[in-house]
C-alpha cells in the first residue's frame, strides 16, 4: 500500500543553518504531496503542498519539489530560525487508491533550532 | 472562521469506560476526517464523512469505535469499553471537496488527547 518514509529525528541545528528533511514515498496512483508542521501545543498545520510532478510548493521560506523520478519530496529552508522548532510531517493523498483523499503521514521529524 | 474545534481537549478515563469526542468542522466544509496519532508517530486515518454519509472506515476502527455526523455538520467519535491501547491523540480534520478532488486541503483541529488508565 501507499506509504511515506521520512528522515528520523531529532534534528538539531543552529540558527541560520540550512535545513533539509528527506522524504520519499510509495504510491499506486498519482498522489498529491504535503508537508505539515506541528508546533508545540498546537494542531497540525499545512506548510506546503504540490499536486503534480515537478511542482514546487513553498511557504514561509520552506520549499519542496515533487520529484516523480526519485519519488521524493524533500523539505528545505535556506536559513532556519528558532521559531521553526517543531515536528514536521511529510504526507501524501492518493485519490487513486480509494475514493477518499485520506492523508497518509510519515512518522514525523522533530526539529530543534539553537539560538 | 474559527477553524476546526474539538472537545474535550483532554480526557482521562478508566479501562472499560465509554468516551465520546466531538468535532466541529469549518462551516460549510462537506468532508470530515478522523485520525489517530500515537506518541512519536504520524496520524493514521480512521474514517471520513462526506456530508452525513460515512464513506470509508479503516481497519484500525474496531467494532468498539463508532462515528456519526448526523446533520452533516459536527461529528462525534465514541469508543466503547476503552482499552489502554486506545490511549492516543484523536484528530479531526475538515475540507471542502470539489469534483477535482485531488489535493484538497484538510484543516486539522487541535485534537483530543485520551489517556486510558
Amino acid at each position: 500500500g501507499d506509504s511515506v518514509t521520512q528522515m528520523e529525528g531529532p534534528v538539531t541545528l543552529s540558527e541560520e543553518a540550512f535545513l533539509t528533511i528527506n522524504c520519499t514515498y510509495t504510491a499506486t496512483g498519482y498522489p498529491s504531496l504535503f508537508w505539515y508542521v506541528q508546533y508545540p501545543g498546537e494542531g497540525l498545520q499545512l506548510l506546503l503542498k504540490a499536486t503534480k510532478a515537478d511542482d514546487k510548493g513553498s511557504n514561509k521560506g520552506f520549499e519542496a519539489t515533487y520529484r516523480k523520478e526519485t519519488t521524493s519530496f524533500h523539505l528545505e529552508k535556506g536559513s532556519v530560525q528558532v521559531s521553526d522548532s517543531a515536528v514536521y510531517f511529510c504526507a501524501l493523498s492518493d485519490p487513486g487508491y480509494s475514493s477518499a483523499s485520506k492523508i497518509i503521514f510519515g512518522s514525523g521529524t522533530r526539529l530543534s533550532i539553537r539560538p | 472562521d474559527t477553524g476546526v474545534s474539538q472537545n474535550p481537549r483532554h480526557k482521562i478515563t478508566k479501562r472499560g469506560q465509554n468516551v465520546t469526542f466531538r468535532c466541529d468542522p469549518i462551516s460549510e466544509h462537506n468532508r470530515l476526517y478522523w485520525y489517530r496519532q500515537t506518541l512519536g508517530q504520524g496520524p493514521e486515518f480512521l474514517t471520513y464523512f462526506q456530508n452525513e454519509a460515512q464513506l470509508e472506515k479503516s481497519r484500525l476502527l474496531s467494532d468498539r469505535f463508532s462515528a456519526e455526523r448526523p446533520k452533516g455538520s459536527f461529528s462525534t467519535l465514541e469508543i466503547q469499553r476503552t482499552e489502554q491501547g486506545d490511549s492516543a491523540m484523536y484528530l479531526c480534520a475538515s475540507s471542502e471537496f470539489t469534483t477535482q478532488g485531488a489535493g484538497e486541503t484538510q484543516y486539522f483541529g487541535p485534537g483530543t488527547r485520551l489517556l486510558v488508565l
